[in-house]
């Protein structure tokens, strides 16, 4: 069973601040998706990295592939309410398997 | 385009007792999902059919989960009996055939008391 490590699990941080989120596996991903979800919603898909050292920008968002292809990272620039949610990674391994996501809050 | 669609949004019950949830996938998806989700945890693959059949259903608990994709389009996930670790919202996903982004649905919250 592939699996996919998150980390932080929970994150807590001030408007404006900067963060970073991070998914590893001991696999190589054939390809890597972030998602946000919000209460009572299902997720929704933000980005799918393919390439091996890729890099998407998101508005204030940045994802990074690893180069080889087992990380990726999520970094939020100048963080505001909004972007308050369950962000989840999900590598594809011929399915779709999800990380336990990160849980992030941030405060005005 | 009208999104995945799912029913009930709610639904409690005692545990031993049956329960069905239904999902309706975006026009044209041959790719449809089951998730199941625990409270703090990420989405976990109950099922994958590809228009009626069954791709991977390696971690769904035969024992008590069912679930069928008749005519290849709408779909049904029924546990018999229910156990109290069932709690969980059951997530709906479809999507087009070979193509990596998955539509969610609103999910169904089960709880089971």
């Amino acid at each position: 069973t592939q699996l996919l490590e998150q980390s932080p699990q929970f994150l807590s941080i001030q408007e404006g601040e900067n963060l970073t989120v991070y998914c590893n596996s001991s696999s190589v991903f054939s390809s890597l998706q972030w998602y946000r979800q919000e209460p009572g919603e299902g997720p929704v898909l933000l980005v799918t990295v393919v390439t091996g050292g890729e890099v998407k920008k998101l508005k204030r968002l940045t994802f990074q592939f690893g180069d080889a292809r087992k990380d990726s990272s999520l970094h939020i620039t100048a963080a505001q309410p909004g972007d308050t949610g369950l962000y989840l990674c999900a590598g594809l391994y011929g399915k779709l398997t999800f990380g336990q996501g990160t849980i992030l809050t941030v405060h005005p | 385009e009208a999104g995945v669609a799912q029913s009930p949004r709610y639904k409690i019950i005692e545990k031993r007792q049956s329960v069905a949830f239904w999902c309706n996938p975006i026009s044209g998806h041959a790719t449809l999902y089951w998730y199941q989700q625990i409270l703090g945890q990420g989405p976990k693959l109950l099922i994958q059919f590809q228009n009626n059949g069954v791709v991977d259903d390696s971690q769904l608990p035969k024992d008590r989960f069912s679930a069928e994709r008749l005519k290849g389009v709408d779909s049904t996930l029924k546990i018999q009996p229910a156990k109290l670790e069932d709690s969980a919202v059951y997530l709906c996903a479809s999507s087009l055939q070979g193509v990596l982004e998955a539509f969610f649905g609103q999910g169904t919250r089960l709880t089971v008391v």
